[in-house]
């Protein structure tokens, strides 16, 4: 139980496209979910909190009008980053917490590497 | 914010040794993992451990929330269990907003 997928697993883009990224929640209902960015060699940095029906919260440094996040269902955020460049090359993941008051934990996706060229 | 820290930051094992990795964090928290990256990137979860002490086959582990450390600890090491593993806290009442550690980045060797 507790399985998190993302699409796609890996994607090369142009400089000025965007791309979308996919997060789902397979075995349990995620009011809550998290986007998370990784540069090589380097620990996880949470990006924004994804809510479902509400508007996403996000990090302090991180453009709101560059990563549009958006959480239409219980089971499903999509995070896609606007007219991308070279320095948002990284590794997107996100997670995800049960619908559970008294559950905390979170359970991770596998990641998506992009890189933009 | 919350401040994390994971020690050591690398560390070498022969196959069937054991080993003892730490996080140390500022604050109170209401959540604590430990997370094991594997060489493709996914993050595995080890431990849902915001206090106490849990244990799963090689691996162990224990908070001790009211001195803000956690410890996980690895016996008889095999090279599987190399790669990255790091800790991540959530300040209680922070949203349940994960801060990751620094990671530990642990290779075993025949």
């Amino acid at each position: 139980g507790a399985v998190v997928s993302q699409h796609p697993s890996w994607v090369i883009c142009k400089s000025g496209t965007s791309v979308k990224i996919e997060c789902r929640s397979l075995d349990f209902q995620a009011t809550t979910m998290f986007w998370y960015r990784q540069f090589p060699k380097q620990s996880l940095m949470l990006m924004a909190t994804s809510n479902e029906g509400s508007k996403a919260t996000y990090e302090q440094g991180v453009e709101k009008d560059k990563f549009l996040i958006n959480h239409a269902s219980l089971t499903l955020s999509t995070l896609t980053v606007t007219s991308a460049h070279p320095e948002d090359s990284s590794f997107y993941i996100c997670s995800a917490r049960v619908a559970d008051r008294g559950q905390h934990e979170q359970y991770f996706g596998p990641g998506t590497r992009l890189t933009v060229t | 914010g919350i401040q994390v820290e994971q020690s050591p930051p690398d560390l070498i094992l022969q196959e069937g040794a054991n080993s003892t990795l730490r996080c140390n964090f500022s604050d109170s928290v209401n959540n604590l993992q430990w997370f094991h990256q594997n060489p493709w990137g996914q993050l595995i979860n080890l431990f849902y451990i915001p206090s106490g002490t849990k244990q799963n086959g090689r691996l162990s582990a224990t908070t001790v929330a009211t001195e803000r450390y956690s410890l996980l600890y690895i016996s008889s090491s095999q090279t599987t269990d190399s790669g990255v593993y790091f800790c991540a806290v959530a300040v209680t009442g922070g949203g349940n907003k994960l801060t990751f550690g620094t990671g530990t980045q642990l290779k075993v060797e025949l």
